[in-house]
């Protein structure tokens, strides 16, 4: 069974950085593209950003509203995909997303599993 | 980017009704678009891909149609888990963009 589990969400200032981890299991990891998509409460979903599996550099890609702020990492070893977040705004907070993507890894097509979750709120 | 607009935002339906949402796309986006549903609390399942291809076991009463820059999700006779928003996502090109969102409701 393909599963996804986000941690790493909660109460943090704006300026400051938080980690977000998604830990998977019951599929080859290295054999997906992976996306982090998020939800502002009471609001639509927005893509984040976008990583390539090892096979096509593990490139990424983001939207231009975190683009500079925002980091996608990998670590295939552990089946865990990483979203550093860094001079977090107001305007970041979010329930945060991890999905699979279910293209071919180096072409993003959108999301077939998605994790449950984790909520990031930005607040002094 | 791409934008997506989605209409209506949202609608009321009795049970076993035939429920139609549209899609439309900025520029051509071929058949790369996704359907989702998203129940209250709950992340986004995958309903449809490539505009009209059904994920695997979802139900039959569910279909998508189009191509190009004009979209079409229906649900042919409305059950009550079916209470939920639903979202479009082209994925023609990045950076991936979703509709608003459609909130179905019972009336």
């Amino acid at each position: 069974e393909v599963q996804l589990v986000e941690s790493g969400g909660g109460l943090v200032q704006p300026g400051r950085s938080l980690r977000l981890s998604c830990t998977t299991s019951g599929f080859t990891f290295g054999d997906y593209g992976m996306n982090w998509v998020r939800q502002a409460p009471g609001k639509g979903l927005e893509w984040v950003g976008f990583i390539r599996r090892k096979a096509y550099g593990g490139t990424t890609e983001y939207a231009a509203s975190v683009k500079g702020r925002f980091t996608i990492s990998r670590d295939d070893s552990k089946s865990i995909a990483y979203l550093q977040m860094n001079s977090l705004k107001t305007e970041d907070a979010a329930v945060y997303y991890c999905t699979r993507d279910q293209g071919d890894g180096n072409n993003a097509k959108g999301d077939d599993y998605w994790g449950q979750g984790t909520l990031v709120t930005v607040s002094s | 980017d791409i934008q997506m607009t989605q209409s209506p935002s949202s609608l009321s339906a009795s049970v076993g009704d035939r429920v139609t949402i549209t899609c439309q796309a900025s520029q051509d986006i071929n058949n790369y678009l996704n359907w989702y549903q998203q129940k209250p609390g709950k992340a986004p399942k995958l309903l449809i891909y490539d505009a009209s291809t059904l994920e695997t076991g979802v139900p039959s009463r569910f279909s998508g149609n189009g191509t190009g820059t004009d979209f079409t999700f229906t649900i042919s006779s409305l059950q009550p888990e079916d209470i939920a928003a639903y979202y479009c996502q082209q994925y023609d090109n990045l950076p991936l963009t979703f509709g608003g969102g459609t909130k179905v409701e019972f009336k």
